[in-house]
């Protein structure tokens, strides 16, 4: 079982604001790394570090830390944000590497 | 720019063995660690472990301790993961990914799906 844990399923409005969090123990030394995936694709790199984006990821994903949760923001949620959020970190131990459990959103 | 292909689907019955390419270009090879996720149908992403291709050296899940080899051979660029005494829990996407920084996988394979049954 995974050390980190995110809410199954979150909606939002289109054009609303979503947050996806991420709780693990592990949380409270390591940043946590956001990615996005859609059916039959790979995942993709959204958020990572303290609130840095790669090149083409658009500026309304943005994240956050506080205290065992990791936290990824989609302000004004577009139709094509629909789609699974992973979080990502080190493990408790910070010698190896999990993902969260997964959050599935839905673009009402 | 970076690219990561990886070899094709594969069919295996359970007890056998299954070895997944992942061909680098684009980049020094050897700058880079690589890691590998799979996913089950259905199912979330699971980090099975990493490779050093500078040194060999190897990091993995203790899930996948005993189960996963990690190989690469830099004279061509292409890093490997061998699963062995496969059962159809192994059935799934397997994904190499580029590290770029901690925690920061930018670049990945397209992915290869792994079929276990009899």
């Amino acid at each position: 079982s995974s050390e980190l844990t995110q809410d199954p399923a979150v909606s939002v409005a289109l054009g609303q604001t979503v947050r996806i969090t991420c709780q693990g123990d592990s949380l409270r030394r390591y940043y946590a790394s956001w990615f996005q995936q859609k059916p039959g694709q790979a995942p993709i790199l959204v958020v990572y570090g303290r609130n840095d984006r790669p090149s083409g990821i658009p500026d309304r994903f943005s994240g956050s830390r506080s205290g065992n949760t990791a936290s990824l923001t989609i302000s004004g949620a577009q139709a094509e944000d629909e789609a699974d959020y992973f979080c990502h970190s080190r493990d408790s131990s910070g010698l190896q590497y999990v993902f969260g459990t997964g959050t599935q959103v839905t673009v009402l | 720019q970076v690219q990561l292909v990886q070899s094709g689907a594969e069919v295996k019955k359970p007890g056998a063995s299954v070895k997944v390419s992942c061909k680098a270009s684009g980049y020094t090879f050897t700058g880079s660690y690589i890691h590998w996720v799979r996913q089950a149908p259905g199912q979330g992403l699971e980090w099975m472990g990493s490779i050093n291709p500078k040194s060999g050296g190897t990091n993995f899940a203790q899930k996948f301790q005993g189960k996963v080899t990690l190989t690469r051979d830099t004279s061509i660029t292409t890093a490997y993961l061998e699963l062995n005494s496969l059962t159809s829990d192994d059935t799934a996407m397997y994904f190499c990914a580029k590290e770029s920084g901690d925690l920061i996988l930018i670049d990945w394979g397209q992915g290869t799906l792994v079929s276990v049954s009899s």
